[in-house]
């Protein structure tokens, strides 16, 4: 059974500072692995979404990374900025028919002016 | 201007009141999802929807019932078996394996 997990739970940094989110899964056999962020009492935005076949994606001061063998992936952010705050969830889709999203629990970013 | 629209964006209802939540999208995309947020826990997929007429089933779908009649139109229905039915809700969509968008989710308590 695919679980997501997302590393750290929590996360504030000054702005300014380029970082990372971190995102594992346990089974390599994903379709897709998309990117979301979500402010408080929102919907979610889609950032990136990575193919299966593709080892990055990027969008502006985004950049994102796949590693299926490893079962991982990463969310790059250059120089934060305070709105970049929100909460960041990442999601795969198994390979298969029904394609269904997967999720982790998000980390929440803060960045302080 | 493209999108999923969710109405309406707060609800309050009496407990054992049935309740329909809208969705529509003008995406044009045959998949259709409802999504339950609560505090501390990810998201969790209620139903969901790859065609007209036809529907699934997610992790949490006891006690909710959805329609599919038309592409664009996939409302949600909280009936009074729900037990613990106060939540963030969200309506998503997307074609076949592609990005998943979504709407700006209905706030539903239930008293």
């Amino acid at each position: 059974k695919q679980e997501v997990t997302q590393i750290p739970a929590a996360l504030s940094v000054p702005e300014g500072e380029n970082l990372v989110l971190n995102c594992s899964f346990t089974d390599s056999a994903i379709y897709n692995l998309q990117w979301f962020r979500q402010d408080p009492g929102k919907g979610l935005t889609s950032l990136l979404l990575i193919q299966s076949s593709q080892r990055e994606q990027t969008s502006g001061r985004l950049n994102a990374s796949l590693d299926k063998s490893s079962g991982r992936s990463t969310l790059y952010i250059a120089a934060s900025q305070p709105g970049d705050s929100a909460t960041y969830l990442c999601a795969v889709s198994n390979a298969g028919n029904n394609r269904k999203l997967i999720w982790g629990l998000g980390t929440s970013l803060a960045v302080n002016p | 201007d493209g999108g999923i629209t969710q109405s309406p964006k707060y609800l309050f209802r009496k407990e054992g009141q049935n309740v329909t939540l809208s969705c529509e999208q003008n995406l044009n995309h045959d998949a259709m999802y409802w999504y339950r947020q609560d505090p501390g826990q990810g998201l969790r997929l209620i139903y969901y929807s790859q065609i007209v007429n036809d529907f699934q089933k997610g992790d949490i779908a006891e006690g909710y019932s959805v329609s599919r009649e038309k592409k664009e139109s996939f409302p949600l229905t909280v009936t009074s078996a729900q037990k613990n039915p106060t939540a963030f809700y969200l309506c998503a969509s997307n074609s076949l394996g592609g990005e998943q968008y979504f709407g700006p989710g209905t706030r539903l308590t239930v008293t």
